[in-house]
């Protein structure tokens, strides 16, 4: 596709269900990134995969929280139990190559727990 | 720990004038200074980015100046134009992981 997609757009949750978020990146690109961003702040780091690999997840906030790459292209964000302080928006961004820079993101996945 | 502060929170300029918002980082690992620009509903979208070997990186009308030894970098936006009006993030990155402002939200009055 022409840019990263993300489903579903929106997402309202009943505090306790489980979600599950998905990310479509940039046909070839290697490197995936998971961001949460609250209301009126900046994206926050996640989690990171080059390929298939989950290099870095020192950002998930809780246990609850599990990403996944299998093939090394869509990615799913799941989140277990969800809560209150769940409530974000959901950012994925793909970048080309091991070393890159430019990340591209998607449109986000507006997830509210009630 | 705030890694990257942003500055101001909210900016309001005249169309025609200059934008400038400056952000402060504490980490010299960081190798790479971007900003993205987000409208409403939309994901950020890169706009320019610095390395910290360079001091300074026009594209257009917006400019990224780098003061390594201070630990700051902020955007220059030239001749702001009404479609200018959006919520800009700087963010500092290292190993791809990217660490972001709090944001400045930019109106452009016509």
């Amino acid at each position: 596709g022409a840019g990263v997609s993300q489903s579903p757009r929106y997402k309202v949750a009943k505090r306790g269900q489980d979600v599950a978020l998905r990310c479509d990146p940039i046909s070839g690109h290697v490197s995936l990134f998971w961001y949460q961003q609250a209301l009126g702040q900046g994206p926050e780091f996640l989690t990171y995969f080059q390929n298939e690999a989950q290099l870095d997840k020192s950002g998930l906030p809780s246990d609850r929280f599990f990403a996944e790459r299998p093939e090394g292209s869509v990615s799913t964000l799941k989140i277990q139990r969800t809560q209150q302080e769940d409530s974000a928006v959901y950012l994925c961004a793909s970048s080309q190559g091991t070393v890159s820079r430019e990340q591209y993101f998607g449109p986000g996945t507006r997830l509210t727990v009630t | 720990q705030q890694q990257v502060k942003q500055s101001p929170q909210s900016l309001i300029v005249q169309k025609g004038g200059i934008s400038i918002i400056n952000c402060a980082y504490e980490n010299t690992a960081f190798d790479y200074f971007p900003w993205y620009q987000q409208f409403p509903g939309k994901g950020p979208a890169l706009l320019i980015a610095i390395r910290p070997d360079v001091s300074e990186k026009k594209e257009g009308r917006f400019t990224i100046s780098f003061n390594k030894s201070a630990k700051q970098f902020s955007l220059h936006i030239m001749d702001s134009q009404p479609g200018d009006s959006a919520t800009y993030f700087c963010a500092a990155s290292n190993a791809g992981k990217s660490t972001f402002g709090d944001g400045t939200t930019l109106t452009v009055k016509p």
